[in-house]
């Protein structure tokens, strides 16, 4: 399965728009790229999910260029409650392999 | 539709003593997978179940651990003789098939902790 790197931490301001990058050098024809978003004390969360360009959907979208190498998630005018980790999932499978993920903090 | 329940919540357990964690899936999936969360680290795959039926246990350790989903009831994930180093926060999730799109819905999980 193809191997992910995201940025540890991100800060943000509320309003602002926020764009998270996971890299995926190893990617395969058939892989899927997925987001979760996770709580603290809480289960992830399924975001978005792409195989490449752009889909959108209410929460977010995703942007897969060409080459599917990396993929960026983009959250429109973050609020408070968009504080949490996120994580970038690539595969073809059901077995999910979750990296460490993206800690996004937002103030006020 | 409810979603995916766990129970309990919070498990405290001594050494040497069982732990028993429940998942009952959402209405209408039949597939269940578990994962297990160590403090600041990403989810880790243990296993998946269907009806009655061990598919992958890949990810699980050899010993003390095991899992069941019943014709009847919840998925139970049972963690025999448990050390300190089983503490940690267990995930269980379903789906409504095992292709990559389709979705798998978590639960809240339970948080063991081993005294």
């Amino acid at each position: 399965l193809a191997k992910t790197t995201q940025p540890i931490s991100m800060d943000s301001y509320e309003g602002q728009e926020v764009n998270i990058t996971c890299s995926h050098n190893n990617i395969a024809t058939n892989d899927y790229i997925t987001w979760y978003q996770q709580f603290p004390s809480q289960g992830p969360r399924f975001i978005i999910q792409g195989y490449k360009t752009k889909v959108t959907n209410e929460v977010a979208s995703l942007f897969i260029p060409a080459d599917r190498k990396s993929s960026t998630l983009s959250l429109p005018r973050v609020s408070l409650s968009d504080t949490a980790v996120y994580y970038c999932l690539v595969g073809n499978t059901d077995k999910l392999i979750f990296g460490t993920g993206t800690r996004l903090q937002v103030f006020p | 539709n409810a979603g995916v329940m766990q129970n309990p919540r919070h498990l405290v357990r001594r050494r040497g003593q069982e732990a028993r964690l429940r998942c009952s899936p959402m209405k209408g999936h039949s597939h269940v997978y578990w994962y297990r969360q160590l403090p600041e680290e990403g989810l880790k795959f243990m296993v998946y179940l269907q009806k009655e039926n061990i598919i992958d246990e890949s990810g699980m350790p050899k010993e003390r651990f095991s899992a069941e989903f019943p014709k009847e009831g919840p998925s139970i994930l049972r963690i025999q003789q448990v050390v300190r180093g089983d503490s940690a926060a267990y995930f269980c999730a379903s789906s409504p098939g095992r292709k990559a799109t389709d979705t798998q819905y978590f639960g809240p999980g339970t948080r063991l902790t081993v005294l």
